[in-house]
């Protein structure tokens, strides 16, 4: 069964902290993207990769970065983490031509204390 | 960035009722989908449209490429509980390489 797998189910990090959210995918795709999500504002996206080492900002990318140093792993990170992060993030990919849709992960529930 | 219009933003029905839920754009979309995600899980594809016109069931679930390719609907029939969650609709404008995605609609089956 293909997969996009993110490390964590629930973070609790605290104001200041460094913080990495990691997604791998399986499928081979060459497209990777990273959204938050928080209720009545549906998905908004923070950044996205099209390629290894490529990587364009997205609606809302003030605050966070991101790595694409292989094909299958997308990581956002958060330099200093504030409690206006505090969401649920979710990994996307699909193929170069996203006419089949993203396949999601099942999210990152991360709480900034 | 573009914006699709979903409606409604939250819906609170019986079970065994059916269910409507639309999204419109004022640009052209190629491609029409439609997710759920249940609560605390990620999104999951339910039904894909490539054509304008074209109706495609899933089990209850109907969904529809408007015909001027700026709308699609997702009809629900006969809910259940499982059915909750929050639907999103998503489309490719042209040849983006990334979807534009709805704003949700949040769906609540009472027993």
């Amino acid at each position: 069964d293909v997969k996009v797998t993110q490390s964590s189910r629930y973070l609790v990090k605290r104001t200041g902290e460094k913080v990495f959210l990691e997604c791998v995918q399986d499928m081979d795709h060459e497209n990777m993207f990273w959204y938050r999500q928080d209720p009545g504002l549906g998905l908004r996206l923070i950044y996205f990769s099209y390629d290894v080492k490529m990587k364009e900002k997205g609606d809302i990318p003030e605050g966070y970065s991101v790595s694409r140093e292989k094909k299958e792993r997308f990581s956002l990170i958060l330099e200093s983490a504030s409690t206006n992060q505090t969401s649920m993030y979710l990994c996307a990919s699909s193929l170069w031509d996203p006419l089949g849709g993203y396949t999601f992960g099942s999210g990152t529930r991360l709480t900034v204390v | 960035g573009q914006q699709l219009n979903q409606s409604p933003q939250s819906m609170f029905i019986q079970e065994g009722e059916d269910v409507s839920m639309n999204c419109t754009s004022s640009s052209i979309f190629n491609t029409w989908l439609w997710y759920k995600q249940d609560p605390g899980e990620g999104p999951v594809l339910l039904i894909a449209l490539y054509k304008a016109g074209e109706l495609t069931s899933n089990g209850r679930l109907t969904a529809q490429f408007g015909i001027t390719r700026k709308d699609s609907f997702l009809n629900i029939s006969a809910s259940i509980p499982s059915d909750v969650g929050i639907y999103f609709c998503a489309g490719q404008p042209g040849s983006a390489r990334q979807l534009t995605f709805g704003s949700g609609t949040q769906l609540t089956v009472l027993p």
